[in-house]
C-alpha cells in the first residue's frame, strides 16, 4: 500500500527560485494538508483541503500556494524561496477529520541557500 | 487560539518502565485528540485517536485518555522496549478541521 507519497525527498534552491512540492495518496481521502516543520517551533498547518476545487489557509500560509485539482493530488508551490521556508514538509490526508486518523508522508527535507 | 502543550520535552527510562506522556490543550471545543509516534527522519504514524465523546482508547501496550474538561489528555506506555524510542506527538482536531500540534516528548527506552 503506497498512502501518502511525497516527492522529492530532499532539494536544495536558491533563493528567488520557485519549486512544487508534490503529494499523492491513494486512498480516496477527501482532506488533505500540508504542514512544516521546524526546530522549536513543531508541525505548523500551510494549507488544507477539504475536497477537490476547495482548499484553505492554515497558521502559516504565506508565500506558498495550493490547488486540488483531483482527490489524488495535493501539490504545494513556493513562489519565490527565501531562506526562512528552509524546513521539513510534511503531507497528509484523512478520510475525515472527525473520527478518521490523519496518514502522513516521509517528507520533503528542502534547504533554501 | 488553540494551544497545545506536551510536558515532559524529553524523558529517558530504563527497558520495562510503565510511563506516562502528558498532552494539554486550551480549547476544548474538539473533534478529537491524536496521538502521533515520529521516528528520526521519517513521517508520523497515527497510534491512537479519541473522539470528543470517548474518554479512552487502547492499542496494544499504549493506552491514551481524555478529559475534555479539563484540557488533558495522557499517553500510557506499559512495559517500555527499547523500540519504543522516538518522538511523541499529540495533537487536536478543532471545529474548522485544522490539526494543533504540540511540540513532542522525545522518549528514550534504556536496555
Amino acid at each position: 500500500n503506497a498512502g501518502v507519497t511525497q516527492t522529492p525527498k530532499f532539494q536544495v534552491l536558491k533563493t528567488g527560485q520557485s519549486m512544487t512540492l508534490q503529494c499523492a495518496q491513494d486512498m480516496n481521502h477527501e482532506y488533505m494538508s500540508w504542514y512544516r516543520q521546524d526546530p522549536g517551533m513543531g508541525l505548523r498547518l500551510i494549507h488544507y483541503s477539504v475536497g477537490a476545487g476547495i482548499t484553505d489557509q492554515g497558521e502559516v500560509p504565506n508565500g506558498y500556494n495550493v490547488s486540488r485539482s483531483t482527490t489524488e493530488d495535493f501539490p504545494l508551490r513556493l513562489l519565490s524561496a527565501a531562506p526562512s521556508q528552509t524546513s521539513v514538509y510534511f503531507c497528509a490526508s484523512a478520510g475525515g477529520f472527525d473520527n478518521q486518523p490523519q496518514h502522513f508522508g516521509d517528507g520533503t527535507r528542502l534547504s533554501i541557500l | 487560539k488553540q494551544e497545545v502543550t506536551q510536558i515532559p520535552a524529553a524523558l529517558s527510562v530504563p527497558e520495562g518502565e510503565n510511563l506516562v506522556l502528558n498532552c494539554s490543550f486550551t480549547d476544548s471545543a474538539i473533534y478529537n485528540l491524536q496521538w502521533f509516534r515520529q521516528d528520526p527522519g521519517k513521517g508520523l504514524t497515527s497510534l491512537l485517536l479519541i473522539q470528543s465523546s470517548q474518554r479512552e482508547q487502547t492499542s496494544g501496550r499504549l493506552n491514551a485518555s481524555l478529559d475534555k474538561s479539563s484540557g488533558r489528555s495522557t499517553l500510557y506506555i506499559a512495559a517500555s522496549q527499547p523500540g519504543d524510542s522516538a518522538t511523541y506527538l499529540c495533537a487536536v482536531t478543532g471545529n474548522t478541521g485544522k490539526l494543533i500540534f504540540g511540540q513532542g516528548t522525545t522518549l528514550q527506552v534504556k536496555p
